[in-house]
C-alpha cells in the first residue's frame, strides 16, 4: 500500500539552527500538510500546499516556517532559526480529492531542540 | 471555526469487550468528513474510519463501527472485541469538503484507550 516517508526520523538540532524535514507524499496525491504535535497535545495544523503554493497556514506558521516542493515527489518543511519550542513531532500527509481527501499520514519526524 | 471535543481522555476496556469513545464537533458547514485515527506508542497516526456527512449509514470497518448523528453533530467510535493491539490514543478528526483547496484536519484532543488483558 502507497505511503507518506518522512526523513529523518530524529533529529537533534542546537537552538538558532535551520532544519528542514523531507517528505515524499503518496505519489498520486495532490494536496500535501504538515502538522505538529508536542509531547502530550493534539496535533496542531501548519499548513497545506496545492498547486505549489500554500493553501491554508495557522498562526503557528509564522515567517520562521517555509514549505517547499522542490521536485515532483519531495514536500519540505524548513524551520528557519529553531526555538525550544518547536520541540514537537512533525507529521507530514497527503491526500486526493478522488479519496474523500482522507489525509494520509507519514510515520512523523521528531525535532529536539536543544 | 470549527471544533472538535473529546470528553474522554481515558478510557479502559476489558479484552473481547466492547468499548465506545465519544467525538463531538461544532460546524456550519453542510459537507464535510469525520474520521478516526489511532496513534499508538510508536506515534504514528494511523486512519481507523471515515465518514461523509452526506452519508446517512454509518460507516464500518470490520471491528470498527461509528454512530454518526448529523443533527447532534455527535460521532462515536465503537470497537468491538477488543484487542491488545488496539490500545492507544484516538483522535477525532474533521474536515470540510471544498474543492481545489486542501483543507485542514482539527482534531480533538483524543483519547487514551487502555486494554486490559
Amino acid at each position: 500500500e502507497p505511503e507518506v516517508t518522512q526523513t529523518p526520523s530524529h533529529q537533534v538540532t542546537q537552538m538558532g539552527q535551520e532544519v528542514i524535514l523531507r517528505c515524499v507524499p503518496i505519489s498520486n496525491h495532490l494536496y500535501f500538510y504538515w502538522y505538529r504535535q508536542i509531547l502530550g497535545q493534539k496535533v496542531e495544523f501548519l499548513v497545506s500546499f496545492y498547486n505549489n503554493e500554500i493553501s491554508e497556514k495557522s498562526e503557528i506558521f509564522d515567517d520562521q516556517f517555509s514549505v517547499e516542493r522542490p521536485d515532483g515527489s519531495n514536500f519540505t518543511l524548513k524551520i528557519r532559526s529553531t526555538k525550544l519550542e518547536d520541540s514537537a513531532m512533525y507529521f507530514c500527509a497527503s491526500s486526493h480529492p478522488g479519496t474523500g481527501n482522507t489525509i494520509y499520514f507519514g510515520e512523523g519526524s521528531w525535532l529536539t531542540v536543544v | 471555526a470549527q471544533t472538535v471535543t473529546q470528553s474522554q481522555p481515558e478510557m479502559s476496556v476489558q479484552e473481547a469487550e466492547t468499548v465506545t469513545l465519544s467525538c463531538t464537533y461544532d460546524t456550519s458547514e453542510s459537507d464535510y468528513y469525520l474520521f478516526w485515527y489511532k496513534q499508538p506508542p510508536s506515534r504514528q497516526m494511523i486512519l481507523v474510519i471515515r465518514q461523509e456527512a452526506y452519508k446517512q449509514q454509518n460507516a464500518t470497518e470490520n471491528r470498527f463501527s461509528v454512530n454518526f448523528q448529523k443533527a447532534a453533530k455527535s460521532f462515536s467510535l465503537k470497537i468491538s472485541d477488543s484487542q491488545l493491539g488496539d490500545a492507544a490514543m484516538y483522535f477525532c478528526a474533521y474536515t470540510y469538503i471544498s474543492s481545489g483547496s486542501a483543507r485542514q484536519l482539527t482534531f480533538g484532543s483524543g483519547t487514551q484507550l487502555t486494554v486490559l488483558p
